[in-house]
Parts: C-alpha cells; sequence; structure tokens
C-alpha cells in the first residue's frame, strides 16, 4: 500500500523560508514522477512543482517559480520541497503526491502538511 | 497560467445524471488528452477519478466517465448516490509544462 507522510511544516514569518519532507513507502519510489499540489485554508486546489523520477527534470507552477526548488532523494524514498520568499498567500496545506505511472495525473496523496505564513 | 473553468455548484436528485463542465483553452485542455477529475469529500485528500480524459483508474466506479470537445472537458455522474457528494475538480497538462486545476464543482445530492 502506498504511503506518503509529509512533514516540516508550521508557522513562519513572510519573507522567510521552510523546507517541506515527503517520505513515502510502499512502492518503488525512484520509478515515479512526484509532485506538490496545496490547498489553502477553504479554498480550491493549487498545483505547485514536480519532479522526474530521476530527479533530472522539474517542473513549477508560476505563482512559486524562483522561489520553491523541488528535489528528491531516492536513496531514502523522500521527497523534498524548499520555499523561500514566502508570502502570505502561500499559506495552504500542503500535499506531496504520486504520479499516476506516467498520465499526468495525480494517484495517491499524503494527508497534506499545514504551511502558515503570517506574521 | 489561469485556472480552468468550473460552474461552482450542481446539484441532482438521487438516480439522476449529471454533468460538470470543465473549460480551458488550446494551451492546456485542447492540447493534449490528458485532462484528470479528482473527488474531494470535506476533510479528506482528493480522489483521482478519471485520467487522459476518459479513462478511468481501477477501482473507481463505472457510474463516472469523462469526454472531451476541443477545450472543454466534462466529467458525468451516472445513478447519482449520496456518497458522490463531495467537491470535484478538473485538472490539465499545458503547453507551459505544468498542470492547472479549475476552480472547483460543489456536487450536491437533493
Amino acid at each position: 500500500e502506498v504511503h506518503l507522510v509529509e512533514s516540516g511544516g508550521g508557522l513562519v514569518q513572510p519573507g522567510g523560508s521552510l523546507r517541506l519532507s515527503c517520505s513515502a513507502s510502499g512502492f518503488t519510489f525512484d520509478y515515479y514522477t512526484m509532485h506538490w499540489v496545496r490547498q489553502a485554508p477553504g479554498k480550491g486546489l493549487e498545483y505547485v512543482s514536480s519532479i522526474s523520477g530521476g530527479g533530472g527534470t522539474t517542473y513549477y507552477a508560476d505563482s512559486v517559480k524562483g522561489r520553491f526548488t523541488i528535489s528528491r532523494d531516492n536513496s531514502k524514498n523522500t521527497l523534498f520541497l524548499q520555499m523561500s520568499g514566502l508570502r502570505t498567500e502561500d499559506t495552504a496545506l500542503f500535499y506531496c503526491v504520486k504520479d499516476l505511472s506516467g498520465t499526468h495525473a495525480f494517484d495517491s496523496w499524503g494527508q497534506g502538511i499545514l504551511v502558515t505564513v503570517s506574521s | 497560467q489561469s485556472a480552468l473553468t468550473q460552474a461552482a455548484s450542481v446539484s441532482g436528485s438521487p438516480g439522476q445524471s449529471i454533468t460538470i463542465s470543465c473549460t480551458g483553452t488550446s494551451s492546456d485542455v485542447g492540447s493534449y488528452n490528458l485532462v484528470s477529475w479528482y473527488q474531494q469529500h470535506p476533510g479528506n485528500a482528493p480522489k483521482v477519478m478519471i485520467y487522459e480524459d476518459i479513462k478511468r483508474p481501477s477501482g473507481v466506479s463505472n457510474r463516472f466517465s469523462g469526454s472531451k470537445s476541443g477545450n472543454t472537458a466534462s466529467l458525468t455522474i451516472s445513478g447519482l448516490q449520496a456518497e458522490d457528494e463531495a467537491d470535484y475538480y478538473c485538472c490539465s497538462f499545458t503547453r507551459s509544462r505544468n498542470w492547472v486545476f479549475g476552480g472547483g464543482t460543489k456536487v450536491t445530492v437533493l
């Protein structure tokens, strides 16, 4: 069974930085593209970033490009999201998501980790 | 990247069929056969219901079906049931090599 557990969230001031982690199990981690998707409180889903199985290809939403960096450590089955220059509008529940095997769809989702940007 | 356009809410009675539309552009929905649909119940993570415009993952009821015409994709729920009451989001891969979601549609079972 696929299991994705996010960590590293919390309260940070505007302009600050935070690093999210996602520990994966139950599948061959380096076979799959992984994603981050977020959801502001009471709002809809918003795509954030993706990384290919080998880590060589990354994608970003325009809203986070230049501020967020996605990476992965396949030896530890862990996905990361380094966030800097945080803004109040980045406040959201961040989900770690496994790709549906090359279909460009989002398959298994973690429970999410809350990031709050506030002074 | 602008969000895909979805109606805010759709409702139907048990047993009826409803259709949720998702309108994008030639740079996203109209570019590839890569529209997916997600169901989200309150307090839960989303669940994929349709991928690659029309395909259903194993375990998803055949009451859910996807279609697309031009820049508009659609999700149809047949034989509406109480458990189908949830938020539904469409999503498309784009020519910019990223993804864009719709604003979401709240489905109410009357």
